[in-house]
């Protein structure tokens, strides 16, 4: 089955510990991105990825890292979390990375930092 | 930049009666599209519908359509017919068309559905 997976699911954390949130995707798709969702906010990108060893910044960059060592994966790493990356985060692919392929979504992660 | 607004944080509709959910957005772009996403209690983001900015068709999708005014900039979607399942959280986004398939969102709007 074609599917975006993210995992874990759900983690919560403390301030300072470093984690990261794994993505991969079994579609072959070259574009790969992460987002977060805020209440309020709608979801804002924080780094995409058009090919493996190419990524950049989305919107909201700050606090966060990312890899493309693989087509499949795109690892978000969150080196030193703050309770202001207490997030709903969605992980996204998609085959050419322009709009004629649509975004295939992850089911999410929330992640909780006190 | 682009920016997509939806004002309206939150409607109610009755079961088998038909709602329509605003959405306007602001570009400079000439093409472009434009996206309903759902998302319901299971947090997982579904694609509803797609248009193309420069198709003048109103895309539909079953029970799903919208009514696209690209000169007002306006793209609304409206659901006919509604069932439980239908209420979530619905999303308006906006992507250009060039590299980097970034989805700017709105803040969304919780959509409840009334048995």
């Amino acid at each position: 089955e074609a599917q975006v997976t993210q995992n874990p699911r759900y983690l919560i954390t403390v301030t300072g510990k470093k984690l990261t949130v794994t993505c991969s995707q079994n579609m072959n798709h070259e574009y790969m991105s992460w987002y977060r969702q805020d209440p309020g906010l709608g979801l804002r990108q924080i780094y995409y990825s058009m090919n493996v060893e190419v990524t950049d910044k989305g919107d909201v960059p700050e606090g966060y890292k990312v890899s493309r060592k693989e087509k499949r994966n795109f690892p978000l790493i969150l080196e030193s979390p703050s309770p202001n990356q207490t997030s709903l985060y969605f992980c996204a692919s998609s085959l050419t990375g322009t709009g004629h392929s649509p975004l295939h979504f992850g089911n999410g992660t929330r992640l909780t930092v006190t | 930049a682009q920016t997509v607004t939806q004002s309206q944080p939150e409607m109610s509709v009755q079961e088998a009666e038909t709602v329509t959910l605003s959405c306007t957005y602001d570009t400079s772009e000439s093409n472009y599209y434009l996206f309903w996403y759902k998302q319901p209690p299971s947090r997982q983001m579904i694609l509803v519908i797609r248009q193309e900015a420069y198709k003048q068709q109103n895309a539909t999708e079953n029970r799903f359509s919208v009514n696209f005014q690209k000169a007002a900039k306006s793209f609304s979607l409206k659901i006919s017919d509604s069932q439980l399942g239908d209420t979530a959280m619905y999303f308006c986004a906006f992507m250009n068309t060039g590299a980097n398939s970034k989805l700017t969102f709105g803040k969304g709007i919780t959509l409840s559905v009334r048995p």
